[in-house]
C-alpha cells in the first residue's frame, strides 16, 4: 500500500484481556519496527524484524509482550493479560532495509486504552 | 549503547522568528541522524536526515538542521517560524554500522509553540 496501516485506531479494552494489534507495512520494505508512546513520552523500542532474520526483542517490557511478522508483510503485536501501565500508542514503522540511513515511515498509530 | 537527548521539553518562539530544537546524542561509531515531527493525533512524520557529506541537511517545511560532529549536536533549525510549525519534535539516531543494532533510538521530544 501506499503507506503504514495500522489497526485498529483505537482499542479500550478491560484489564487482563488480551489485545492484538495490526500493522500492514508498505509493501517492498523489509524492516518493521513497533515502538511504544505513552502520553507525554518519548517513543519507546519494542521489537523490530529484518528481513528473515530473528527479531530484535530487546525492547519488549515483559513475557506478556510478544509479535508476529510473517515473511515481509503483515505483523501483529500482542499483549496479554493487559494491565492499566499497558495504556499507550502503539506506533509500527516500516523502512526499506534495516541498514544505511533509511528512515522509517511510520503509521498512525493504535492508541489502546487498558480500564 | 546508543543515546539522545532533547534537553528541551518545550521551546516557545513568536511567529517569524529563528527557532532552534537542540539535540545531541551519542554513539560509538559514526552516526545515521534524523528529525521526526508529529503533529497531533497523527503519526510521526520524516523532516531531513544526516547520512554523510555536507554537515547542514535541508529538509521539509523550510527546516534544516547541522550535524556538528565535535559537539555530538545535529540542531533543528528555521529562520522564521509559523504558526503551524507548532507540534511534538524528535531527534532520533542510529549507529552507521550497527551490524545487529538496526534501531533508531529517540530522543523524548521537544513541544515546539509558536506564538502569533
Amino acid at each position: 500500500g501506499a503507506g503504514v496501516s495500522q489497526s485498529p485506531s483505537n482499542k479500550v479494552t478491560e484489564k487482563g484481556k488480551d489485545v492484538e494489534l495490526r500493522c500492514d507495512p508498505i509493501s517492498g520494505h523489509t524492516a518493521l519496527y513497533w515502538y511504544r508512546q505513552r502520553l507525554g513520552q518519548g517513543l519507546e523500542f519494542l521489537i523490530y524484524f529484518q528481513g528473515n532474520s530473528a527479531p530484535d526483542k530487546s525492547g519488549l517490557p515483559s513475557d506478556r509482550f510478544s509479535a508476529e511478522r510473517t515473511g515481509e508483510s503483515v505483523s501483529t503485536l500482542t499483549i496479554q493479560r493487559t494491565q492499566q501501565e499497558d495504556s499507550a500508542v502503539y506506533l509500527c514503522a516500516s523502512s526499506l532495509t534495516g541498514g544505511e540511513g533509511y528512515g522509517y515511515t511510520f503509521g498512525s498509530g493504535t492508541r489502546l486504552t487498558v480500564v | 549503547a546508543q543515546s539522545v537527548a532533547q534537553p528541551e521539553d518545550q521551546v516557545n518562539v513568536a511567529e517569524g522568528n529563528p527557532l532552534t530544537v537542540k539535540c545531541t546524542y551519542s554513539v560509538s561509531g559514526n552516526p545515521y541522524l534524523f528529525w521526526y515531527v508529529q503533529y497531533p493525533n497523527r503519526g510521526l512524520q520524516f523532516l531531513l536526515k544526516y547520512i554523510t557529506g555536507d554537515n547542514l541537511v535541508k529538509g521539509s517545511y523550510g527546516f534544516e538542521a547541522e550535524f556538528n560532529k565535535s559537539q555530538t549536536s545535529f540542531h533543528l533549525k528555521k529562520p522564521s517560524a509559523l504558526v503551524s510549525d507548532s507540534a511534538l519534535y524528535f531527534c532520533a539516531v542510529r549507529e552507521k554500522y550497527g551490524g545487529a543494532t538496526n534501531k533508531l533510538i529517540f530522543g523524548t521530544g521537544t513541544l515546539l509553540a509558536v506564538q502569533p
